[in-house]
């Protein structure tokens, strides 16, 4: 089976630009989750999509930050405008059931905020 | 509040048998992941314990001890490609993972 999809894999910006990161999680996992990890710190959620509703989006830091997931396939998480701060790596994930067994995560976003 | 403690970094002989520790505070508790993590790669998932005890899978095993907070990871016969980071991640009541900052396991021949 094919595993999460991040694309794109880097992406350098300036600030105030606007970026728009996608996973594609594997297919028939309604939970996915975005997950953040900035600047060699421990990993930190930002928010959990059952299907294509948003069952918590209680680690989003701000409202420069818009996730998507029409038609509960792909996600979509876009940053604008962009602050240096936002620069890290954007991990995304699915599960089958959640909170149970093991959450398949995708190779990341690594975004640069320059 | 909620945390993850583990050592940063830890060194290791080819051959030789690690154990990581991690304690844990979470808001409720559903369960304890520990994952692998190569440079610039996803997070790998090893093991995952909600109930105490030791889980043995192949070289490495994870244990947990609800009562004291407290898992760890144990790596047997170590080889050069285990060489990465381990992280620890506690499942809280909200079933959000609550993550470590990662151990850091250097293999030397």
């Amino acid at each position: 089976e094919a595993g999460v999809t991040q694309f794109p894999s880097h992406s350098v910006i300036e600030k105030g630009q606007t970026v728009t990161l996608r996973c594609d999680p594997i297919s028939g996992h309604d939970n996915l989750y975005w997950y953040r990890r900035v600047m060699g710190k421990e990993i930190k959620f930002l928010l959990h999509f059952v299907k294509e509703s948003k069952q918590d989006e209680s680690g989003m830091p701000n409202n420069r930050f818009l996730a998507e997931r029409t038609g509960g396939t792909y996600s979509t998480l876009k940053v604008q405008p962009a602050e240096l701060e936002d620069s890290g790596v954007y991990f995304c994930a699915s599960s089958q059931e959640e909170g149970l067994g093991g959450y398949t995560f995708g190779s990341g976003t690594r975004l640069t905020v320059v | 509040g909620q945390n993850i403690d583990q050592p940063t970094e830890m060194t290791a002989t080819e051959g030789a048998i690690v154990q990581i520790n991690c304690t844990y505070q979470t808001s409720g508790f559903n369960g304890l992941f520990w994952y692998q993590q190569h440079a610039g790669e996803a997070p790998t998932f090893l093991s995952y314990n909600v109930l105490d005890g030791l889980e043995e899978k192949g070289r490495f095993s994870s244990f947990l001890s609800r009562s004291k907070g407290y898992s760890y990871l144990l790596l047997k016969e170590l080889q050069m490609k285990d060489s990465a980071s381990y992280l620890c991640a506690g499942l809280d009541s909200n079933y959000q993972l609550i993550w470590g900052a990662g151990t850091k396991l250097i293999i030397k021949p």
